[in-house]
């Protein structure tokens, strides 16, 4: 069974200024990895997706992401935040034995400060 | 298309009541997943349907818990009886097909509340 293990609970920031939320994932196949966004009071939308070929993959709202297989990671990065991406971050996983479910990381709460 | 569209979008009930929680997948979404999501435990899948079908509910707690669905348009969890611990934000979910390298689209949650 694969697992996902987000490293931050919560990342606090200035705004403009760049960010990284980290992920690592354990899985004995192949798998596929996925970044959502949490708004508050809001539903979890599909931020990016690797799936295959490149490693950098880039999502919605300048955020992009890099898959890294020799350190299982797929770490999410934005250059440079608003205030408006604060929101929680998860990261996810589906592949192996467990075809079709998305397993979810704990999260990590992203707050942009002025 | 409306998305998936879950309601009611807050529920506060009395402990021991029966709860029902409802879903709307989006048209021609082959998969629905139901998702708990607390403070403690992150989000945790509780069961899934393919073409109206229980594939795995593992996730289901206990006996408490049911889920239907009984066409490819509408699905509900139950919880009966309710317990305080049962306070949560629930989530359905839809997909496509199981493929891989398909994500889910998810409702906008039920926040249930048992007092």
């Amino acid at each position: 069974a694969q697992s996902v293990t987000q490293l931050d609970s919560q990342v606090p920031v200035f705004e403009e200024a760049p960010v990284e939320l980290r992920c690592n994932y354990s899985s004995s196949v192949s798998v596929y990895l996925f970044w959502y966004v949490q708004y508050p009071n809001q539903g979890l939308q599909l931020l990016l997706k690797y799936l295959s070929g490149s490693t950098l993959v880039k999502g919605i709202n300048g955020f992009e992401a890099e898959f890294n297989k020799s350190q299982t990671s797929f770490h999410l990065r934005k250059p440079s935040v608003h205030i408006s991406d604060t929101a929680e971050y998860f990261c996810a996983v589906k592949g192996g034995t467990s075809y079709g479910k998305l397993t979810f990381g704990q999260g990590t709460i992203l707050t942009v400060h002025p | 298309d409306a998305g998936v569209i879950q309601s009611p979008r807050h529920e506060v009930t009395e402990m021991g009541q029966e709860v029902t929680l409802r879903c709307k997948p989006i048209s021609g979404h082959d998969y629905l997943f139901w998702y708990r999501q607390t403070m403690m435990r992150g989000l945790e899948l509780l069961i899934y349907f393919n073409n109206n079908v229980p594939i795995d509910d593992s996730g289901m707690p206990e006996d408490r818990f049911s889920a239907k669905m009984p066409n490819a348009s509408f699905s509900t969890l139950k919880i009966q009886p309710s317990e305080p611990r049962d306070s949560a934000v629930y989530f359905c979910a839809s997909s496509l097909r199981a493929g891989r390298d398909y994500g889910y689209t998810f409702g906008s949650g039920t926040r249930l509340t048992v007092v």
